[in-house]
Order: C-alpha cells, then sequence, then structure tokens
C-alpha cells in the first residue's frame, strides 16, 4: 500500500540551528512533492515544490531536497527562529482521476526554542 | 488574485442534525476543488474532489456528501451528523500548490 511517513515526534531545535525534516514515502511515483506549514488551528499554507527531474530547491532560509531513488525528501529550515514553529507536511500526487490530487503525510512538528 | 473563502469557522452540531459547509473561491475559474478533513491530532484525509460543475468523485465512503452547483463553489453536507463527523474541515483549490481556506471546526455533541 502508499505511504507517506513523517517522524510523528516534535523536533525541538534551538533557535539559530538548522532543522531538518524528513518525509518518506512508499509505493509511489510521484512527479513532484510539496511542502506545506500548518499552524494551529489554520490550513496548510503552501511552501515549496520540487520536481522529480529536482535534486534541491531552495527558497530563502528554506530547502528542500529529493531523492526518488531513496524515496525520500528532507526540509530545512537554517537560521531557524521561533516564528518557524509549525507543523510541516509533505505531500506527494496520489492515484485517482482529479488531475494532480495531493496526499498528506502526517506532518511533523517543529518546536524553535529562543 | 485568487482567494479562497471558507464558512463557519466553528461549528458545534448535535447528533443527527443537518450540514452545509461552504466555499467559494474568487479570481480563477474552472479550478479544481478538495474537501479534506483532519481529525485531531493526524493528517489529512482527502473526502471528495471536483473538477468541474456537477463533477464529483469521492475517495472515502462515509456519511458526507458534497456538491459543485456553480463553477467557484463547493459545498460539503450531511443529513445526520454522528460523533465521528467531529474533525477540522478544509476546502482547498488547486494552483501551482494548493491553496487552504481557513477551515471549519466541527464539533458534533
Amino acid at each position: 500500500s502508499q505511504k507517506i511517513e513523517q517522524n510523528s515526534e516534535a523536533l525541538n531545535i534551538q533557535e539559530g540551528k538548522t532543522a531538518t525534516l524528513t518525509c518518506n514515502y512508499t509505493n509511489y511515483s510521484p512527479a513532484y512533492l510539496q511542502w506545506y506549514r500548518q499552524d494551529p488551528g489554520r490550513g496548510p499554507v503552501f511552501l515549496l515544490l520540487i520536481r522529480e527531474n529536482e535534486k534541491e530547491k531552495r527558497k530563502e532560509r528554506l530547502k528542500v531536497t529529493f531523492d526518488t531513488t531513496l524515496k525520500q525528501s528532507l526540509f530545512h529550515i537554517t537560521a531557524s527562529q521561533p516564528a518557524d514553529s509549525a507543523t510541516y507536511l509533505c505531500a506527494l500526487v496520489g492515484t485517482g482521476n482529479a488531475g494532480n490530487m495531493l496526499t498528506f503525510g502526517g506532518g511533523t512538528r517543529l518546536m524553535v526554542k529562543p | 488574485s485568487q482567494t479562497i473563502h471558507q464558512w463557519p469557522a466553528t461549528l458545534v452540531q448535535p447528533v443527527g442534525s443537518p450540514l452545509s459547509l461552504e466555499c467559494t473561491v474568487e479570481g480563477t475559474s474552472n479550478p479544481n476543488l478538495y474537501w479534506y478533513r483532519q481529525a485531531a491530532g493526524r493528517g489529512l484525509q482527502l473526502l471528495f474532489y471536483s473538477v468541474g460543475i456537477g463533477q464529483i468523485s469521492s475517495e472515502v465512503p462515509q456519511n458526507l456528501s458534497a456538491s459543485r452547483p456553480q463553477d467557484r463553489q463547493f459545498i460539503l453536507s450531511s443529513k445526520k451528523l454522528l460523533l465521528s463527523d467531529s474533525g477540522f474541515y478544509l476546502c482547498a483549490w488547486q494552483n501551482y500548490g494548493y491553496t487552504f481556506g481557513s477551515g471549519t471546526r466541527l464539533t458534533v455533541v
């Protein structure tokens, strides 16, 4: 069966350090992978999309890697700040007929301490 | 600019009562629209998607239904709510990434 796995345990890091979150998937052959940020009681907010032929993508302090051989994406936040504290979700295009329908991982909660 | 509106923000309903949640999108035409549910501490579960007016596909058999009466309107409904319908309901439309509405917190009591 298809699975998208993110570490369900919260990641606690000190302000200024680099946070690294992991997304592993099985039985998918995604054309691209997306990362979202979700704050409590709010809808997810799109952050980055990386395509299967891209190894790495950056946006300001964010960096995403995509290894289709390992079936893994890493999400990095450099120089982390307390405001980066949130739950981060990865998402893949799943099977189905609705075009680019996304399936989400369970998310990893990041806590950045001052 | 494109925006997505979802209401109400919170809702407390008794078991057996009906439900209607509405989602509208502005600034785009013929969007792909989605309803997701997020149970407490859980991931997002896709409930329904629609690629056009009157076109609804269900991903999970359940007590809910969806309709798309207009191009930019997507409605989630139930005739009789169950306790298990409680959760955080999110509407989304697909652009480059997905843009989500602000969500409806539904508590069935």
